[in-house]
């Protein structure tokens, strides 16, 4: 059962540079999600995907793209890197349906802006 | 708009202790609420779930929630607490409205409390 999967689970970048987090989900879930993770704010939605070849802003999208490629995969990507966007950055899924079905989380890619 | 509230960041406890970590929530319709868990350097992981019905729900490793709509809010407790309870516990909300009236599917979380638990 692998659930969520990401790739990579640590990175550091430079300033300027870009880089694409990988997200796969097994679960044949409609919806995908990222989060960003910083120290006392909780988790914060950057995109969201609620079907495949669709995609929506969340609370902090800036600096952030993302592509639904097929039901299962969701990447985000970041153009130029700042050191504002070190962060652990979490996946999600959920099936369709009405919204009381809980979100599966992968474990998080850890990634340093230098 | 939605919002989760958790009052207190860090709670420290004795082994065999009472666990009450605090939630409270805002919306103009009662929500869907959850609990996750996150180990160190691991995802999170669903706890517990208040959909409708029972508003004592009972979760896994011995925890439960209780919804109180007057109060508004959705605190974790655990009897007794064990080592293997320290972790972050997040409080989250989800619009109770169904795909089809417009939910966005979205969590809103709270800011999460850290439970250290001492021997």
């Amino acid at each position: 059962n692998a659930g969520v999967t990401q790739t990579p689970k640590f990175q550091v970048l430079k300033t300027g540079q870009s880089m694409t987090l990988q997200c796969a989900q097994d679960m044949n879930h409609n919806s995908m999600y990222w989060y960003r993770q910083d120290p006392g704010m909780g988790l914060r939605l950057i995109y969201y995907s609620a079907s495949e070849g669709t995609t929506d802003k969340g609370e902090v999208p800036n600096g952030y793209n993302v592509s639904r490629l097929n039901k299962r995969e969701f990447s985000l990507r970041l153009e130029s890197a700042a050191p504002s966007q070190t962060s652990v950055y979490f996946c999600a899924s959920r099936p369709e349906g009405v919204s009381n079905q809980p979100q599966h989380f992968g474990d998080g890619t850890r990634l340093s802006i230098l | 708009a939605q919002s989760v509230t958790q009052l207190g960041s860090h709670v420290s406890v004795s082994e065999g202790a009472l666990v009450l970590l605090r939630c409270n929530y805002s919306s103009s319709v009662p929500p869907y609420l959850f609990w996750y868990v996150q180990y160190p350097n691991q995802g999170l992981q669903l706890l517990l779930k208040y959909t409708t019905g029972a508003t004592l729900v009972k979760g896994i490793n011995g925890f439960e929630a209780e919804f109180k709509k007057s109060e508004t809010s959705f605190h974790l407790t655990k009897p007794s607490a064990h080592m293997s309870d320290a972790a972050e516990y997040f409080c989250a909300v989800s619009d109770r409205r169904g795909v089809y009236g417009g939910a966005t599917n979205k969590l809103i979380f709270g800011t999460g409390t850290l439970l250290a638990v001492q021997p």
